[in-house]
């Protein structure tokens, strides 16, 4: 267990709605990420950060922004919600020791009408 | 190019035998990392095993054990004396270096659906 909290955990929204998620983790870790599961793609990266203020863009950035105030919160923000952001959003540390192997946050699941 | 395949979206197993789910990789990178998690109906994405780049021995977590062929560029999963509960979807997943930023990349498989039969 690695600590990791995700709220909400079901979210159901209107399109052009703005949407915030929260991840949340009690071990301190510097690199937090967040990805979107969709069927066919396995898991993309959003957006991730490397220390309080700290984040830059993964691979599927358009729509979406994050923030980090504090090291133990990163918030995922889509700023006007479409439906093609329906999808189950994963929250990720780094456990920065030998092999920096990801743990995961138990997900929230997102659906935009 | 994608640089992690998995190549059979589903497969089944019968109880306690021995079943393989495939994965290969590309990278440029001399040092990364192969994981392999699994991710039950309930959802939650769990860490089953690491592979790096540079160790000689395949590595091995109960069960699991990794085949890492690095000239063949795969990282096969073997999960012995299958069981119910290995009823799951498994993704394979690289660390490479990101050098712009000196930080990591994580790449993702598209995953494979186990059933495990009785």
């Amino acid at each position: 267990d690695a600590g990791i909290t995700q709220s909400p955990r079901h979210k159901v929204t209107e399109t052009g709605t703005p949407v915030t998620l929260r991840c949340h983790q009690t071990e301190n870790h510097r690199y937090m990420y967040w990805y979107r599961q969709d069927p066919g793609h396995g898991l993309r990266l959003i957006h991730y950060s490397y220390g309080v203020k700290d984040t830059d863009k993964g691979e599927v950035s358009d729509g979406y922004s994050v923030s980090r105030s504090k090291t133990e919160d990163f918030l995922l923000t889509l700023e006007s919600a479409t439906s093609s952001q329906t999808s189950v959003y994963f929250c990720a540390i780094r456990r920065a020791k030998i092999t920096d192997t990801q743990y995961f946050g138990p997900g929230t699941r997102l659906t935009v009408l | 190019a994608q640089k992690i395949t998995q190549t059979q979206p589903g497969m089944f197993v019968q109880e306690k035998e021995a079943v393989t789910l495939d994965c290969t990789y590309d990278t440029s990178d001399p040092s990364y990392g192969l994981f392999w998690y699994k991710q039950p109906s309930s959802g939650e994405m769990i860490f089953l095993i690491y592979q790096g780049s540079y160790d000689q021995q395949n590595a091995t977590e109960g069960r699991y054990s990794l085949n890492f062929q690095k000239a063949r560029k795969s990282a096969n999963l073997v999960i012995s004396a299958s069981q119910l509960g290995d009823s799951a979807m498994y993704f394979c997943a690289m660390r490479e270096s990101l050098t712009t930023s000196g930080t990591y990349k994580y790449i993702f498989g598209t995953g494979t659906r186990l059933k495990v039969l009785a």
